[in-house]
């Protein structure tokens, strides 16, 4: 069964202060990993979309990188206004169907 | 730029009711989805569709039905709502292999 899963569940960091968010997947043929941020009472927005082990994906203080086993969000000198749910989700093989993680609520403070 | 739009942001039903939430998207995606999204648990598939009349069983089908007469419109149908369907549904539309559009969501809570 294809899974994924994010750490940390929650991440607090103060404005400026550097860090990654991980996504592990167990999904049978990738075919795509996606990066999701989601604001509280609203829908999932697109981030970045990886497909093959070794590429990454660039947007402001935001980067994307993805191995053959997991994905990393980096988050360079974070704004109280990156605060949000940062999703995972992995298409395997012969399907359309996403599989999400359970997010990583990040809290940036000033 | 996609629009995936869901009927309703809030909705109260009553137990026992049979509720309709309906999802239109504008980009002539052949793929929709429906999930629903509760703490702790993240966003789990309903079921989705990738044609018109086709769909597909997700992760926890039960106690809902779906239908997609026509390609842009795709309806999630509560039989027989119960209190544990309490939660936030999220409606999704993509072309094939590439990334997901979705809606805003609908926060349903049955009592």
């Amino acid at each position: 069964e294809d899974q994924v899963t994010q750490s940390p569940e929650a991440l607090r960091l103060q404005e400026g202060e550097s860090s990654s968010l991980n996504c592990s997947y167990t999904v049978s043929g990738l075919r795509g990993l996606f990066w999701y941020r989601q604001d509280p009472g609203k829908g999932p927005e697109f981030l970045f979309t990886l497909y093959s082990a070794g590429e990454e994906k660039e947007k402001e203080r935001l980067k994307a990188t993805l191995t053959k086993k997991e994905s990393f969000l980096h988050i360079t000198a974070p704004k109280p206004e990156d605060s949000a749910t940062y999703l995972c989700a992995g298409r395997g093989g012969g399907s359309e169907k996403l599989v999400f993680g359970k997010g990583t609520k990040l809290t940036v403070n000033p | 730029d996609v629009k995936v739009t869901q009927s309703s942001r809030y909705l109260v039903k009553r137990t026992g009711e049979k509720v309709f939430l309906e999802c239109v998207q504008d980009m002539d995606h052949e793929n929709m989805f429906w999930y629903r999204q509760d703490p702790g648990l993240g966003l789990r598939l309903i079921y989705f569709s990738y044609d018109v009349k086709m769909k597909e069983k997700g992760d926890i089908p039960e106690g809902y039905s779906v239908s997609r007469e026509k390609k842009e419109r795709f309806s999630l149908i509560l039989e027989s709502a119960s209190t544990n369907q309490t939660s936030m549904y999220l409606c999704a539309s993509s072309l094939s292999r590439v990334r997901a559009f979705f809606g805003q969501g609908t926060r349903l809570t049955v009592v």
